[in-house]
């Protein structure tokens, strides 16, 4: 059984630039969500989406944006990149919404501004 | 506002001792706590959980423990092993909202 598929793993982008991530969830999950690590700062939660459709979003500026699409892949984007969004980006998946249901991280693309 | 706080940030233990990770919460309508483990490059793995009706899980070397009135769980890992160096992240959830704490990385010196 496949996992949660991050790509690319490694980006390096520079500032002011846009990017997109991509995430395919598990076989069967219609849940995917979206986090970012930076040391120190843990995992900081970007936004959840179940059916297309965004169910949560966590307290990021609006260069933040994502979406799903019918095959519950997710995509995620940021604009106008700054130096400060360099971290490693995690998407998990679930069957359902909430960590009870099966919540499956994907091995994170790590992006670097410059 | 951080609402799942990791205090320690590392935390080092000798081969076959115990490991005592601890996590913290300031929200009480958290219903469900989880413990993941994760090794550089890769994911975040489900290590272990509890939900609020308990105050104690048990899987093999790992035990969760749950104190809803101090809002404080901790896990223990029993013996430690050199392959349970990584990260610890506590998470926890209540209704649609989910929460990480910072981590504690864990150095099992054997």
């Amino acid at each position: 059984k496949a996992g949660v598929t991050q790509t690319p793993r490694y980006l390096i982008k520079t500032r002011g630039q846009q990017v997109t991530l991509s995430c395919s969830p598990i076989s069967g999950h219609r849940s995917v969500s979206w986090y970012q690590q930076t040391p120190g700062q843990g995992l900081q939660f970007l936004f959840e989406y179940f059916s297309e459709t965004q169910r949560n979003k966590g307290n990021f500026p609006g260069r933040f944006s994502g979406r799903q699409f019918s095959n519950s892949r997710s995509e995620m984007n940021v604009s106008t990149l700054e130096l400060g969004d360099s971290a490693l980006y995690l998407c998990a998946s679930s069957l359902g919404t909430g960590l009870s249901d099966g919540y499956t991280f994907g091995s994170g693309t790590r992006l670097t501004v410059v | 506002d951080q609402q799942v706080k990791q205090n320690s940030p590392s935390l080092s233990v000798q081969e076959g001792r115990i490991s005592i990770l601890n996590c913290d919460y300031t929200n009480s309508m958290f219903d469900y706590f989880l413990w993941y483990k994760k090794y550089p490059a890769e994911g975040p793995t489900f290590l272990i959980s509890i939900s609020s009706i308990k105050d104690k899980n048990e899987d093999g070397r790992f035990t969760v423990f749950l104190n809803k009135s101090a809002k404080h769980l901790s896990l223990h890992i029993v013996p430690s092993q050199p392959g349970d160096s990584a990260v610890y992240f506590c998470a926890a959830s209540g209704g649609n909202q989910f929460y990480f704490g910072t981590g504690t990385s864990l150095t099992v010196i054997p």
